[in-house]
């Protein structure tokens, strides 16, 4: 039973072109994650979902909108995509940490990845 | 505003040799640290974390102790295998910000 699942693994796509990548996880988690890993394997976080509701969104171009229908699932869609989009980009989940225990925080599974290639 | 600086790689190392992979880092508050691997074609995955200073961490034979006075958690491991070849990233992060902040990783492959 895989943890946190994406779809797809892989993503070749031609310039302006519109894409979603789906993410569900299947551990009971509240909080969710999108990140974008680069080709020199830096790792950035693009946005965080909390119960539906976003958290964390970092500088990311409005093209990159994500979409959470329950908490067990976060979508990310990518409008009029480019060849800078071309990357690794990983869905995560956690469980929320305990807000009033400053050092409670709690592990983030990651999912296997999609490779998104703009052509 | 808080960041992770590790050493830059690739690390070469044999098998059997000791391995030292340095993380330091900036906080403006007291953030638990982690270490996380990356193996070929994979996800990240928890490798070790520690949650207050002088904690260690330790796992499948790394180890790793978070240092305030050196803000320094560095990973170790006394003898690599060839299956340890793989990135690894430091990161650190806050409860409340639901939140981690990753080091720019450093790949490590083992010869046989």
């Amino acid at each position: 039973d895989t943890a946190v699942s994406q779809t797809p693994k892989y993503l070749v796509t031609q310039m302006g072109n519109d894409k979603s990548i789906k993410c569900e996880q299947n551990l009971g988690h509240d909080t969710m994650y999108w990140y974008k890993q680069d080709s020199k394997k830096f790792l950035k976080i693009m946005f965080s979902y909390n119960n539906k509701e976003l958290i964390i969104n970092e500088t990311v171009p409005n093209r990159f909108s994500p979409k959470s229908p329950d908490k067990a699932h976060l979508n990310l869609h990518i409008n009029s995509l480019e060849l800078g989009d071309s990357a690794v980009y990983f869905c995560a989940s956690s469980q929320e940490g305990d807000r009033d225990h400053q050092n409670s925080y709690n592990e983030q599974f990651f999912g296997p990845g999609t490779r998104l290639t703009v052509l | 505003g808080d960041s992770v600086t590790q050493m830059e790689g690739p690390v070469t190392l044999s098998e059997e040799a000791f391995l030292t992979i340095n993380c330091t880092y900036t906080a403006t508050g007291y953030p638990s640290l982690f270490w996380y691997v990356q193996y070929p074609g994979e996800g990240l995955q928890l490798l070790l974390k520690a949650t207050k200073a002088d904690d260690k961490g330790s796992n499948k034979g790394f180890e790793a102790t978070y240092r305030k006075e050196t803000t320094s958690f560095h990973l170790e491991k006394g003898s690599v295998q060839v299956s340890d070849s793989a990135v690894y990233f430091c990161a650190l992060g806050y409860s409340s910000a639901s939140k981690i902040i990753f080091g720019s990783g450093t790949r490590l492959s083992i010869r046989p």
